[in-house]
């Protein structure tokens, strides 16, 4: 099985802030890597999909990259509204999430 | 704009069998795969599994494979989730989405939270 490991588990930086969160995988995985954002008693939301490619409406302060084991969610400019937890997922073969990496006001 | 809801029991007995529905609006079953994740209290969400329109394409988290039956009901849009031999570690918050061909889930339910106990 491939498994998904995110870093740090947690983070806190301030308003204005450039922030990566990193997402290892334990095989090459191509590009085949998605990011969410969870907040509170929320649904998740798609960010980023196909490592790179930026959901509709998503503010384009997000950004994702990397390839094969390696892939990292950048967030240029934090906002009051991105302090949340992330998640990223593997799209193939199958779905494993990462463990969370979850942001909070510094 | 598609929208996904939830439905089912928020509490099982331990050892019953947990089922879920969810119920799609607002666009069309058909040409989608779609799954189910979970996430305990306090924890990171889990992928259970999913199932394409066709019937023909399923796969499932082998934590759930011998457990887990994901199924689809087109004429009423919807689709459900069954899990025999509910434990108290079944206890979680359950989110049905869509997934894209490409394995991302584009759109989510608002969850239901169904606790396991005797």
């Amino acid at each position: 099985d491939i498994q998904m490991t995110q870093s740090p588990p947690s983070l806190s930086a301030s308003v204005g802030d450039r922030v990566a969160i990193t997402c290892r995988a334990s095989q090459n995985i191509n590009r085949y890597l998605n990011w969410y954002q969870q907040k509170p008693g929320k649904a998740p939301r798609l960010l980023i999909y196909l490592t790179s490619s930026l959901q509709s409406g998503v503010p384009s302060r997000f950004s994702g990259g990397g390839s094969g084991t390696d892939f990292t969610l950048t967030i240029s400019s934090l906002q009051p509204e991105d302090f949340a937890t992330y998640y990223c997922q593997l799209s193939y073969p199958t779905h494993t999430f990462g463990q969370g990496t979850k942001l909070d006001i510094k | 704009q598609v929208q996904l809801l939830e439905s089912g029991p928020g509490l099982v007995k331990l050892s019953e069998t947990l089922s879920l529905t969810c119920t799609v609006s607002g666009g069309s079953i058909a040409g989608y795969y779609w799954g189910w994740i979970r996430q305990p209290p306090g924890r990171e969400l889990e992928y259970i599994g999913y199932v394409h329109d066709t019937g023909t394409a399923n796969d499932f988290n082998p934590s759930f494979t011998s457990r887990a039956t994901v199924s689809l009901d087109m004429s009423r849009s919807r689709f459900s989730l069954r899990l025999t031999s509910a434990t108290a570690a079944d206890t979680a918050m359950y989110y049905c989405a869509r997934l894209d061909k490409n394995g991302y889930y584009d759109h989510w339910g608002q969850g239901i939270l169904v606790t396991v106990s005797s």
